[in-house]
């Protein structure tokens, strides 16, 4: 399988705890890209690497959050002193940098929840 | 007021009717619309995606952006029940990265 895969699909923690959270995106894809999804919601933006640089990220990614992408292949989203507001899914996504077209894929996301 | 408003449903159909779902948007900057559909406990699923106003066409699903009203349709004919799923419409800036979700309708096809 080519997709992005998303390591692991479930961890469930308690409160306080720290987790850490992996992306693989499709092989030549440069841009990657965080989303966070919470019950009856949509996907919303947390942050975005083009290469190994993190070009942009939200209001939503508080202290507590930190992602890399050491190498420019896969990324790493960390969450310190988890909250239980922090359960949710957590979306990866990536693309290929083209001039006419931006198509975000997506992978099967890790299901966080804090007890 | 979120910027883009979806209706979250659920939707019920019968087998083989017309499906349309739709989104509004209030950010007249987006200029690239996307559909995606997600099964329960799934990643989202790239159905389709279109660029500025028109209608694009792809099996039996049709996308339509009427960008003069702020409003994006998917139109699904012949529905399955393995159509079932949540529908998520999307949109970007021209010079943007991150995508801009709907809430979500949630569809159900029945036999």
């Amino acid at each position: 399988d080519t997709g992005v895969s998303q390591n692991p699909r479930h961890k469930i923690t308690k409160r306080g705890q720290n987790v850490t959270f992996r992306c693989d995106p499709i092989s030549e894809h440069n841009r990657l890209y965080w989303y966070r999804q919470t019950l009856g919601q949509g996907p919303e933006f947390l942050t975005y690497f083009q290469n190994e640089a993190q070009l942009e990220k939200s209001r939503l990614l508080s202290d507590r959050f930190s992602a890399e992408r050491p190498k420019g292949s896969f990324s790493t989203l960390e969450i310190q002193r988890t909250e239980q507001g922090d359960s949710a899914m957590y979306l990866c996504a990536s693309s290929l940098d083209l001039i006419t077209t931006d198509t975000q894929y997506f992978g099967p996301g890790t299901r966080l929840t804090v007890l | 007021q979120k910027e883009v408003e979806q209706d979250p449903g659920p939707l019920s159909v019968p087998e083989g009717a017309i499906v349309s779902l739709n989104c509004t948007y209030s950010n007249s900057a987006f200029q690239y619309f996307m559909w995606y559909r997600q099964y329960s406990r799934k990643g989202p699923e790239l159905l389709m995606y279109t660029y500025s106003s028109g209608n694009k066409e792809d099996g039996r699903f049709t996308a339509q952006v009427d960008k003069s009203s702020k409003y994006i349709s998917l139109f699904i004919r012949d529905s399955q029940p393995s159509d079932s799923a949540t529908y998520l419409c999307a949109m970007r800036t021209g010079g943007g990265n991150k995508l801009t979700f709907g809430t979500g309708t949630q569809l159900k096809v029945e036999l």
